[in-house]
């Protein structure tokens, strides 16, 4: 069975640039998380969909930022214009159960110059 | 805000030794999760805790939950050169949305 994957795996973008990350969840998961590492931080939550709906997009920065999730299968990240501070670890994690284990990708590393 | 805590940040030991790491969290929870995340890979779950739970093992993994101290423990024993990584412990908080909140993580070295 495919895991999580992402990608892609690094990007390295101008200040005002735009960039686009993918997450393909494990087949079958209706929970979707995106998740952001900054160098030395804690893993920072940014949303949570469920099949396609966005359960809790709390943790999203500002409107630079959009997610969606077609059709309730693969999710994309979207941030435009990028800032110098969007840099960091963006994780994808899917789970079956709202209450369950997370299967996490392998992250995008998102360089913004 | 941050629900989950490590402490230490950062621990060294040399194979062979146990290590342990604690995890301390603000809010009642529904579960707590440990997660590895060795350098530059995605993060692993080792073993989930369920808030009616004290203990549980998983090979050479121990967990422990204090609902009342609001804290969790994982221990290592017999650590392995391969047990270098980082860990975070994720609270799945109740009565809300269940979202995993992490740490910022306890790096692990272990020397051979």
């Amino acid at each position: 069975e495919a895991g999580v994957t992402q990608f892609p795996s690094h990007s390295v973008i101008e200040k005002g640039q735009t960039v686009t990350l993918r997450c393909d969840p494990i087949s079958g998961h209706d929970n979707l998380y995106w998740y952001r590492r900054v160098m030395g931080k804690e893993i920072k939550f940014l949303l949570h969909f469920v099949k396609e709906s966005k359960q809790d997009e709390s943790g999203m920065p500002n409107n630079r930022f959009l997610a969606e999730r077609t059709g309730g299968t693969y999710s994309t990240l979207k941030v435009q214009p990028a800032e110098l501070e969007d840099s960091g670890v963006y994780f994808c994690a899917s789970s079956q159960f709202t209450t369950g284990e997370l299967f996490f990708g392998e992250g995008s590393r998102l360089t913004v110059l | 805000s941050q629900q989950g805590e490590e402490d230490p940040q950062a621990l060294s030991i040399q194979e062979g030794e146990n290590a342990t790491m604690n995890c301390s969290y603000k809010t009642s929870i529904n579960n707590l999760q440990w997660y590895r995340q060795n350098s530059g890979r995605g993060l692993v779950h080792l073993i989930l805790i369920r808030s009616n739970e004290r203990e549980k093992h998983s090979g050479r993994l121990r967990v422990t939950l204090d609902t009342s101290k609001k804290s969790s423990s994982l221990l290592i024993t017999a650590s392995r050169a391969a047990d270098t990584a980082s860990y975070f412990c994720a609270t799945r908080t109740s009565g809300g949305s269940y979202i995993p909140t992490f740490g910022r993580g306890t790096s692990l070295i272990v020397h051979p």
